[in-house]
């Protein structure tokens, strides 16, 4: 199994501009998360998705959309970018809640 | 919502000493106390977890405690090795957060050979 695979690794945007990070899992996992890290920060919910169809808002979702159309494929779209957007993104999963969350190896976007 | 407090943000200790990393919560219902470790440029990654219904769990040379009364847990790493040199994350997770995990902001530490 890979795990939980994020591309690209690192991503330079201009502001304004729009990408999307892709997160895809092979453990079947139900639940699909993202998360941004900022220095000194820990770890804020973007957004989250309990299965196929379903998302929901996190902590910080704002500027962010997400779709879940497959149990594999969580992608989160950024739309408009700006440079309070410069943070480490991870995409986790996990077979239920109240259990061990898997992450992948992030994404380094920097806005400028 | 939870809040999630962690002390100290940065942890010196000489190799073959303990580590004492605590975490304190807001909100009573929290049920659930997961630790992640993060290496340099890696993603978090699960070391141990307690639930409410347990006051301690212990897996080889790491350990957590949890005092429900308090809102307290720790996490306890007996003779460390350069290789436990990482962050580590507390988180808590509950019901009336819509179970959502709510981490720490992190403990930076280091095992000076």
């Amino acid at each position: 199994n890979a795990g939980v695979t994020q591309t690209p690794k690192f991503r330079i945007l201009k502001i304004g501009q729009s990408m999307t990070l892709q997160c895809t899992q092979d453990m079947n996992h139900n639940y699909m998360y993202w998360y941004r890290q900022d220095p000194g920060m820990g770890l804020k919910l973007i957004y989250y998705s309990v299965g196929a169809g379903i998302t929901d808002k996190g902590e910080v979702p704002n500027g962010y959309n997400v779709s879940r159309s497959t149990t594999e494929d969580f992608p989160l779209r950024l739309e408009l970018a700006a440079p309070s957007q410069t943070s480490v993104y991870f995409c986790a999963s996990s077979y239920l809640s109240y259990n061990e969350q898997f992450f992948g190896p992030g994404t380094r976007l920097t806005v400028l | 919502g939870e809040n999630v407090e962690q002390h100290p943000s940065t942890l010196s200790v000489q190799e073959g000493d303990s580590a004492v990393i605590k975490c304190t919560y807001s909100d009573s219902a929290s049920n659930y106390f997961p630790w992640y470790k993060q290496e340099l440029g890696k993603g978090p990654q699960l070391i141990i977890d307690i639930r409410s219904n347990v006051g301690e769990k212990k897996d080889q040379r790491i350990a957590v405690t949890l005092n429900k009364t308090a809102k307290h847990f720790s996490l306890h790493i007996t003779e460390t090795q350069p290789e436990d040199s990482a962050v580590y994350f507390c988180a808590a997770q509950s019901q009336t957060s819509y179970d959502k995990v709510i981490f720490g902001p992190g403990t930076s530490l280091s095992v000076i050979p």
